[in-house]
């Protein structure tokens, strides 16, 4: 079975440019992270699913970054326009329900660099 | 202070060895702990998951949690260069569904 499965691996664009970023999460995953990793840093939240759902979204930056899960199943993640300091790697995960023992899956991420 | 702290490395071994690798946090209210392997240019995936204080045991990695020391370690046996990875801690509260990671050991094992 596929795991999470994110595109583009890489992405270079000039600053204010728009990008975006698309996730397949495993199938039947009804849970859905977008995360935010800096170079040398864990990753950070940026906005959780629960099937269509946005249902915790409070560290994405709304004036330049939105999301959307059609239909519960695939993600995109848009950021515009883009700034200098959103150069890093946006990780993508699933997992099947939200609750403390469920495993979240990671895809490889998409790493942005905006010059 | 960050709630949860790890120091970054990197930690170079040689092959064989027993690595320690450890996270201190300030949030007594975690009860979740995990630990994250990541290589380079891959997304982290889960080693290992425990919920009490004590040990956990799968094959060559043990992880420890002391909840009256907050404080969490990963020790790895017989270390491998295929070990070389970077190591993210992760911790989260029982009403909290996202769990706060640690900024990640980078790990060397040198054959």
């Amino acid at each position: 079975e596929a795991g999470v499965v994110q595109s583009p691996r890489y992405k270079i664009i000039e600053k204010k440019q728009p990008v975006a970023f698309w996730c397949n999460p495993i199938s039947g995953h009804n849970t859905l992270y977008w995360y935010l990793q800096n170079l040398g840093q864990g990753p950070e939240l940026l906005i959780r699913y629960e099937n269509e759902e946005a249902v915790d979204d409070s560290q994405l930056p709304k004036d330049r970054f939105s999301a959307e899960r059609l239909k519960g199943v695939d993600s995109t993640l848009k950021i515009q326009p883009a700034e200098l300091g959103d150069s890093a790697v946006y990780l993508c995960a699933s997992s099947l329900s939200p609750g403390g023992h469920t495993e979240a899956f990671f895809g490889q991420g998409t790493r942005l660099t905006v010059v | 202070q960050k709630e949860v702290e790890q120091d970054p490395g990197p930690l170079s071994v040689p092959e064989g060895a027993i690595v320690s690798l450890n996270c201190t946090y300030s949030n007594s209210a975690f009860q979740y702990f995990m630990w994250y392997r990541q290589y380079s240019r891959k997304g982290p995936e889960l080693l290992m998951y425990t919920y009490s204080s004590g040990n956990k045991e799968d094959g060559r990695f043990t992880a420890q949690v002391d909840k009256s020391s907050k404080y969490i370690s990963l020790f790895i046996r017989d270390s491998q260069p295929s070990d070389s990875a970077t190591y993210l801690c992760a911790m989260k509260s029982g009403g909290s569904y996202i769990p706060t990671f640690g900024r990640g050991t980078s790990l060397i094992v040198h054959p």
